[in-house]
């Protein structure tokens, strides 16, 4: 079973500075995907960034990028040009899929989750 | 579309009271998913469905029950609760592996 462990329970910020949030993963799989979604205080999970293991190059949505080592089983998110909005719990999720009826369709494993916090 | 919707956002059982939490989604979505909650633990995979009539568990399926009669909802039985189901509940939905997992408002539910 593959595992996902966030080893930060907390971060924080200033404001317009950069911050990593750190992940680490476990898996014997050779193709899979990888997650960051941001929960903020309303509970809603929003998907921030999401990284195929076959592609090489490292996923970026605007401020947030990511820095993918498939060897080293470590995806980390640096979010950019932090603003007071960003400010929630981030969990970092693994996703194996799995066939059933001819169709492919994937569970999420997630990690513990990073509360960070954005100081003005 | 009202995407995926849960009832109730909240709410308080006594130990060994039964309940029905609520999922339904509007996309036609084949496979849904309930998650929990825990404080550092992240979210919890309890059962998930692939279409109408095919149910299977996740990480965490005791004390919980689930079916799928129709593709639109997917509720989530507690026949018996107990404090360790104090959590807050996720539904989730997709058509398929390749594309986002759509989450629901979630449920906060107490059991004292």
């Amino acid at each position: 079973a593959q595992t996902v462990t966030q080893s930060q329970p907390e971060m924080s910020v200033q404001e317009a500075e950069t911050v990593t949030l750190s992940c680490t993963y476990d898996t014997s799989e050779s193709d899979y995907y990888l997650f960051w979604y941001k929960q903020p205080p309303s509970r809603q999970m929003i998907l921030v960034i999401r990284q195929e293991a076959y592609k090489q190059q490292n996923a970026t949505e605007n401020r947030f990028s990511v820095n993918f080592q498939k060897a080293a089983k470590s995806f980390s998110l640096k979010i950019s040009d932090s603003q007071l909005g960003d400010a929630a719990m981030y969990f970092c999720a693994y996703r194996s899929d799995f066939n059933a009826g001819g169709t492919s369709y994937g569970k999420l494993t997630f990690g513990q989750g990073t509360i960070l916090t954005v100081h003005p | 579309n009202a995407g995926v919707t849960q009832t109730p956002k909240f709410q308080v059982l006594k130990t060994g009271q039964s309940m029905t939490l609520q999922c339904a989604q509007d996309m036609n979505h084949e496979y849904m998913s309930w998650y929990r909650q825990d404080p550092g633990m992240g979210l919890r995979l309890i059962h998930y469905s692939v279409g109408a009539g095919i149910t299977d568990q996740g990480e965490v399926p005791n004390g919980y029950n689930v079916s799928r009669s129709t593709t639109e909802d997917f509720p989530l039985r507690l026949l018996s609760a107990a404090p360790s189901q104090t959590s807050v509940y996720f539904c989730a939905s997709t058509p398929r592996a390749r594309y986002e997992q759509y989450f629901g408002p979630g449920t906060r539910l107490t059991v004292t």
